[in-house]
Formats: C-alpha cells, structure tokens, sequence
C-alpha cells in the first residue's frame, strides 16, 4: 500500500529564508503526489501536483517540488519565505493498481519568524 | 460553483448519540473520501467512495457507516458516538485518478465535532 512520511512536524524559518518540506514516498508504482496547505481554521488547499508530466513541477504562492524517484522524494521548496507562508503542510500520494485512494502524510507546521 | 459543502460546520454531540454529516459536491466526481484530522496525526481516511452507490474503507472506518446513494452526495454516519470521535471531519472529492490530467481532491471547510 502506498503511504508518505513527512520529516519533522514542525519547521521554523526566518522570513526572507529557504523553506524545505521533506516528503518521502512509498508506492509500487509510479504515484501521483500532491502538497496541500491548511490555514489556520481552513480547509485544504492544492500547492501543487506531480502526474509524471514533468519532475520538477512550480505551485501557487511560489512553491516548487522536485520528484525524484531514485530517492523515493517529493521535497516542497520555496526561495524566500514569507509571513503569510505560515501554516500547515500536508504531502499526500494516491497510485494506481488497487484501490487509488489519496492518502496524507501526518504534516508539518512552517512557522515564519520576522 | 459550490464545490464540496459540507454540513454541518459544527456539532456537539453526547455520548451514544448518533448523527449524520452531509457532503455534498457539484463538479461530477467520481471518488469522494472522508477524513479526521487530529492534532499530529494528519488525515487519516474513514472512508471513501469510487462511485455512485460504493463504498470502502479506509484506515479508521470503525464507529462509522457511509452511503453513497447519490453521486454526488457522501453521507457519513455515526451510530453511536464517543469522545475518541471528537474531531475535525473533512469530506474530499475528485475525478477518477489517472484517467484525467485534473486528478487532484478538492476539500470542503470541515465539520468540527466534539463528543462530550
């Protein structure tokens, strides 16, 4: 069964700062991936989607995330961190070959310090 | 363009009571799927659907039931409820995956439930 592990619940950045997300995936086939963001009190939102059309693949807000599947990693990246980028990070996989249900890592927590 | 409502937005429930959220999506998906949210555990799936009158578990599907009577309608069930039920319920829908380039789930805003 397919899953994903997110490194590190919690990440704290300086604004203006990197920001990396870790996602490792785990899937007998080749998987969709997806980063989804959570505001405070919201719901889900898509950052951005790998359908193997291109590795490297740029979401809203800035983000980007490389696929690459000799480290089984879909790491979420953003050049310069701003306050606003301040919520939570979900990872999530769905494949194809059995039941192709969209299944979430456990999240991680950006906070952006001014 | 609704998207996925879900209903209701909030409830508190005593226990042993039973309800029944509503999700509701206008965009002709095919799958639909049901979420809790717990601090540090991330989504986990309850259940989900393939499609108009199926349903399947998912990783914590018991002290739940689901209908899919409709397609676009995903009806989640508690019969009985428990403080272990008291979360943040999100309902999911997307088109069937790898079949179309669009294959992302949306999200309705969550139905906050304590169980007291």
């Amino acid at each position: 069964a397919q899953s994903v592990t997110q490194l590190g619940s919690h990440v704290s950045v300086s604004e203006g700062a990197l920001v990396l997300l870790r996602c490792n995936y785990s899937s007998s086939v080749p998987p969709y991936l997806f980063w989804y963001v959570q505001y405070p009190n919201q719901g889900l939102q898509l950052l951005l989607k790998y359908t193997s059309a291109a590795t490297l693949v740029k979401g809203i807000n800035g983000f980007e995330a490389e696929f690459k599947k000799s480290e089984t990693s879909f790491h979420l990246t953003k050049p310069s961190a701003h306050m606003s980028d301040a919520a939570e990070y979900f990872c999530a996989v769905i494949s194809s070959g059995g039941s192709e249900k969209l299944v979430f890592g456990k999240g991680t927590k950006l906070t952006v310090n001014p | 363009n609704a998207g996925v409502t879900q209903t209701p937005k909030f409830r508190v429930l005593k226990t042993g009571q039973s309800m029944t959220l509503l999700c509701a999506q206008d965009m002709n998906h095919e799958y639909m799927y049901w979420y809790r949210q717990d601090p540090g555990m991330g989504l986990r799936l309850i259940h989900y659907s393939v499609g108009e009158g199926t349903t399947a578990k998912g990783e914590v599907p018991d002290g739940y039931n689901v209908s899919r009577l409709k397609k676009q309608n995903f009806l989640l069930g508690l019969e009985s409820a428990a403080p272990s039920q008291t979360s943040v319920y999100f309902c999911a829908s997307s088109y069937k995956p790898y079949q179309v380039p669009n294959t992302e789930a949306f999200f309705g805003q969550g139905t906050r439930l304590t169980v007291v």
